[in-house]
C-alpha cells in the first residue's frame, strides 16, 4: 500500500489567496483526520471524518477553514482567504476503525503564507 | 477529557545506553495509549499501542512501553539506543469509544550521540 498521500508537499502563497490541500487515505480506511503542526501550538486536530461524514470539527480555527470528504478515497482542506498565521505543516491521517485504533499519517503539506 | 503529558522537552543519551521517554496520562475509564515517532520533515509513524492485556507492550524498531496503572504512566523504552533513534516522540491517548480522536502530548526530542 502507498500509505496516506498528500498533495502538494509544499505550498507557498500570498495572503488572501485560496489554498486547497488534498489527501488520499489508505484504501479501506474509514476514518480520516486533518491535523496542523506548528512550533508554538504543537499538533492540533482540526477535523475528522468517519465514513465520509464530519464527526468533529471543533478544532477548525475559524470560518476561513473548510474540509470536505466527497468519497472514501479523497478529502480536501481549504483555507480562504489565507493569512500568514496559517503557515504550518498540515497532516492528514487515516484509520480503519474497529479494533485497529492507530492512525497512519501522510508526509504532510508545508504551507507558507507570505 | 483524556490527556497526556510529556514532562521532558528533550532527552539526550549516548549510543548504546538505555533510552526512556516519559509519558503520564489522565483518563476516565480504561486508557487507549499510543507512541508515535516523527523524523525531520516526515509525518508521524506509529510505534506501539496499549489497549488491554500485558503491561509491557512491544513495538517497532526495538521499542517497548510499560503501562503502569498506579502511576498513570506509559513510558517508552529502548534497551540500547541508536543514533538513528534521534527524532521527536509523541505520546497520545484516544478518547473513549465510539470516539476516534487522539490527544497528543507536546512531544519529546530525543538526541542520541555517537
Amino acid at each position: 500500500d502507498a500509505g496516506v498521500i498528500q498533495s502538494p508537499r509544499h505550498e507557498v502563497t500570498e495572503m488572501g489567496q485560496e489554498v486547497t490541500l488534498r489527501c488520499k487515505p489508505i484504501s479501506g480506511h474509514n476514518s480520516l483526520f486533518w491535523y496542523r503542526q506548528t512550533m508554538m501550538r504543537g499538533l492540533e486536530l482540526l477535523i475528522y471524518f468517519n465514513n465520509n461524514v464530519p464527526i468533529d470539527d471543533s478544532g477548525m480555527p475559524e470560518d476561513r477553514f473548510s474540509a470536505k470528504m466527497p468519497n472514501a478515497s479523497f478529502s480536501t482542506l481549504k483555507i480562504q482567504p489565507s493569512e500568514p498565521r496559517d503557515s504550518a505543516v498540515y497532516f492528514c491521517a487515516s484509520s480503519s476503525g474497529g479494533r485497529v485504533y492507530e492512525q497512519y499519517f501522510g508526509p504532510g503539506t508545508r504551507l507558507t503564507v507570505t | 477529557a483524556q490527556s497526556v503529558a510529556q514532562p521532558e522537552d528533550q532527552v539526550n543519551v549516548a549510543e548504546g545506553n538505555p533510552l526512556t521517554v516519559k509519558c503520564t496520562y489522565s483518563v476516565s475509564g480504561n486508557p487507549y495509549l499510543f507512541w508515535y515517532v516523527q523524523y525531520p520533515n516526515r509525518g508521524l509513524q506509529f510505534l506501539l499501542k496499549y489497549i488491554t492485556g500485558d503491561n509491557l507492550v512491544k513495538g517497532s524498531y526495538g521499542f517497548e512501553a510499560e503501562f503502569n496503572k498506579s502511576q498513570t504512566s506509559f513510558h517508552l523504552k529502548k534497551p540500547s539506543a541508536l543514533v538513528s533513534d534521534s527524532a521527536l516522540y509523541f505520546c497520545a491517548v484516544r478518547e473513549l469509544p465510539p470516539g476516534y480522536k487522539l490527544s497528543f502530548g507536546a512531544g519529546t526530542t530525543v538526541t542520541v550521540r555517537a
